[in-house]
């Protein structure tokens, strides 16, 4: 079955900086990448998700990128902001014949003023 | 739209107890329901997935006769912790994808979650 990795499980950074964090996964037929945002206490938030068929895809201060060949996929949030210290989660579909998710261990961001 | 409710938000129960957690999709019909576990500070857990008039398929590691879920409609599903004991305390967190939406049904819409304590 599907595996996640995520890396690192703690990042910080200072405001304005870019921050990175990088997911590799196992099953070559995954097809479906999205990526979440949790504050503590509340439900996950889709912020960005990314189909097999691009390797990139931008919605203002944020970017995913995926790298079918190497099985791996990053977040890019450039411009941080305090508002953005979160935990965020990578997920894979977890079998193409479904829609279930196998998350990530999870990153915990923490963008400093 | 593709608004996902959860009731109760938080349950405090006595081990031993049994507790039902109900999952509701809204404003679409959800195609497909899923049920997960996050322990604090871990990642969400796939416990099962589980479609509308069938069994729900369980991850490696769930009991199946102790965690009941029943997805008896398009908009509900219900996850029953039976015979509850602490180190079932845990935040449980459903979601709902539907083939209908855009995107396919790739798109899990979050529940907020139940905050359950076995005391």
């Amino acid at each position: 079955g599907e595996n996640v990795e995520q890396h690192p499980s703690t990042l910080s950074v200072q405001e304005g900086d870019s921050a990175v964090i990088k997911c590799t996964y196992s099953d070559s037929a995954s097809n479906y990448f999205p990526w979440y945002k949790q504050e503590l206490g509340k439900r996950p938030q889709l912020i960005i998700d990314i189909r097999s068929n691009v390797g990139e895809k931008k919605d203002q201060r944020i970017a995913v990128t995926l790298n079918k060949t190497a099985k791996h996929f990053s977040l890019h949030i450039t411009e941080t902001q305090p508002e953005d210290s979160a935990v965020y989660f990578c997920a894979a579909i977890l079998n193409q014949a479904g829609t279930a998710l196998i998350f990530g261990k999870g990153t915990t961001l923490s963008v400093s003023s | 739209g593709a608004v996902v409710s959860q009731h109760p938000s938080w349950v405090i129960c006595k081990s031993g107890t049994s507790v039902k957690i109900e999952c509701r999709s809204l404003d679409f019909q959800a195609t497909t329901m899923f049920w997960y576990r996050q322990f604090p500070k871990q990642s969400l857990m796939l416990m099962a997935t589980s479609n509308e008039g069938s069994k729900a398929t369980y991850e490696q590691g769930v009991e199946k006769d102790k965690f009941l879920i029943n997805h008896a409609s398009l908009t509900l599903s219900t996850l029953t912790v039976t015979s509850a004991h602490p180190e079932d305390s845990s935040f449980y967190i459903c979601s709902a994808s539907s083939r209908g939406l855009a995107g396919g049904g790739h798109e899990q819409f979050f529940g907020p979650g139940t905050r359950l304590t076995v005391l």
